[in-house]
C-alpha cells in the first residue's frame, strides 16, 4: 500500500542533544511537509518542502532545520532540543500542495529529558 | 492567534444517534475546509471537505455545513457508531500572503457509545 512512514515512532533524547526524525513516502508526492502537535493543540506547520524548493514558516525557530535528499525522503532535524520541543512530530504529503489532500503518517512522539 | 477553533474539547453520543462537531474560524480568506480524523496511534486522514461555494457536502453518513456568513462549519455525522470514536480536526486552506496552506483547529474527541 501507498503510505507514509515515519521513523521511529518514539525518540527519546536529551537536553541539547541533536535528533533527526525520519519521513518516507511511497505516493510520489510533490510537497511534504512537517507539523508540531503538542498536547490538546492544532498541529503546527513548521516547514514543507515544494520538490526541492524549501518553504520555513515565520514562526519556525531556527533550532528546527530539515532536509529533503529526493522525493521520497524527508527529514527533520533539531539541533538542540529542549523541553519545550517535546511534542508529536506529524509528516505529511500532498500531490501539489494548496487545497490538495494531505496524507498523514503516524507520528514521530519525541520526549526530551 | 488561533485562526481556527474548535471549542469543544470533547463529545459523547450514544450509538445511532447524530453526532455534530463544530469549528469556527476568523480568516476571511479561508475558502477551502477539510475535517480530518485521527484514531489512536494512526496520522489523521482525511474525512470530507467543502469548498466556499457551496454550503452543504455529503458523503455516506457524514456531512458538512458551511455559514460563511458566520464563519462557522459543522460535521453532522449520522448515525453515529462505536467505530468513529476518534479526535476530529477542522482544517482551513486559502491563498493568504504565506501562500496556501492549512491551518487546523485543536481537535474534537468524539465518543459513540454502545
Amino acid at each position: 500500500d501507498a503510505m507514509v512512514i515515519q521513523n521511529p515512532r518514539y525518540q527519546v533524547t536529551q537536553f541539547g542533544k541533536p535528533v533527526t526524525l525520519s519521513c518516507s513516502q511511497t505516493l510520489n508526492h510533490n510537497v511534504m511537509y512537517w507539523y508540531q502537535q503538542k498536547s490538546s493543540q492544532a498541529p503546527k506547520l513548521l516547514f514543507h518542502y515544494y520538490d526541492k524548493d524549501f518553504n520555513n514558516e515565520a514562526d519556525t525557530p531556527d533550532n528546527f532545520q530539515s532536509r529533503r535528499p529526493n522525493t521520497s525522503f524527508c527529514f527533520l532535524d533539531i539541533r538542540s532540543p529542549g523541553l519545550g520541543d517535546a511534542a508529536m512530530y506529524l509528516c505529511a504529503t500532498s500531490i501539489t500542495g494548496g487545497t490538495d489532500t494531505q496524507y498523514f503518517g503516524p507520528g514521530t512522539r519525541l520526549t526530551v529529558l | 492567534d488561533q485562526q481556527v477553533k474548535q471549542n469543544s474539547p470533547s463529545l459523547s453520543v450514544q450509538e445511532g444517534r447524530i453526532s455534530i462537531l463544530n469549528c469556527d474560524y476568523t480568516n476571511s480568506m479561508f475558502d477551502y475546509f477539510l475535517w480530518y480524523k485521527k484514531y489512536p496511534a494512526e496520522g489523521p486522514t482525511f474525512l470530507i471537505s467543502i469548498s466556499s461555494i457551496k454550503d452543504k457536502n455529503e458523503d455516506g453518513r457524514f456531512t458538512v455545513f458551511l455559514n460563511k456568513s458566520a464563519k462557522h462549519l459543522s460535521l453532522h455525522i449520522v448515525p453515529s457508531q462505536p467505530g468513529d470514536s476518534a479526535v476530529y480536526f477542522c482544517a482551513a486552506s486559502g491563498y493568504m500572503e504565506y501562500g496556501n496552506k492549512l491551518v487546523f483547529g485543536a481537535g474534537t474527541i468524539l465518543r459513540v457509545k454502545s
